[in-house]
């Protein structure tokens, strides 16, 4: 069974902290793989990772893939309280739907 | 420009109810996704549409749960019959293509009583 599992759960750190969130897969016909962070409602996209070992960058948050240990890792430094939200991980399969783990709850307190 | 747009915000309906749920995707995507999610769980994948025709529905619960998108742009999930167990936050996603990233929509939180 095609499946995408975060860890941790969820994490309570303070302002400044680095964070590093995990998510490992197990999905037949591997497209991509995708971070997004839900604050409310919407999802919003992050990051798109297709080619392991590829680093991508958006300001204090990075990530990468490892296609071949099946995992990929989002990293956050120098946290901040507009950090605190849903963090998912999704895999997406073929070109078709995504497949999404459960998430991490990251909460930064100031 | 505008992004996935979904009505209602938030829906509450008496169990054995029929329910409407509209979506309206970024303008010229033609791919459309339906997720559902519940508290505590990432999305759930229900179908999704390339242009007019579901091109897999095999996400649906049973088949209370039916979707259209007859222009190839709106797209109305429709649930019959509505369950205490349908209550969730049904996520609505547009792509240009299929593959690509997925812009979601702020959901419509459906409470069935």
């Amino acid at each position: 069974e095609d499946k995408v599992v975060q860890s941790p759960l969820s994490l309570v750190v303070h302002e400044g902290d680095t964070v590093t969130l995990n998510c490992s897969y197990e999905v037949t016909n591997f497209r991509s793989l995708l971070w997004y962070k839900q604050e409310k409602k919407a999802p919003t996209f992050l990051f798109m990772l297709t080619s392991s070992g590829i680093e991508k960058k958006s300001g204090r948050l990075s990530s990468i893939l490892d296609k071949k240990e099946l995992f990929s890792i989002l990293n956050i430094t120098a946290t901040q309280t507009g950090d605190s939200a849903v963090y998912l991980c999704a895999v997406d399969q073929a070109g078709t739907a995504l497949i999404f783990g459960k998430g991490t709850t990251l909460s930064v307190s100031s | 420009g505008a992004g996935v747009s979904q009505t209602p915000s938030n829906k509450v309906t008496e169990k054995g109810k029929y329910v409407e749920l509209r979506c309206d995707p970024i303008s010229g995507h033609t791919a459309l996704y339906w997720y559902r999610q519940s508290l505590g769980q990432g999305p759930e994948f229900l179908i999704y549409f390339q242009g007019t025709g579901a091109a897999d529905d095999s996400g649906l619960p049973n088949d209370r749960f039916f979707a259209v998108r007859p222009e190839g742009s709106v797209s109305t999930l429709k649930i019959q019959r509505t369950e205490r167990g349908d209550s969730a936050v049904y996520l609505c996603a547009s792509s240009p293509k299929l593959g690509g990233e997925q812009f979601f929509g702020p959901g419509t939180r459906l409470t069935v009583l």
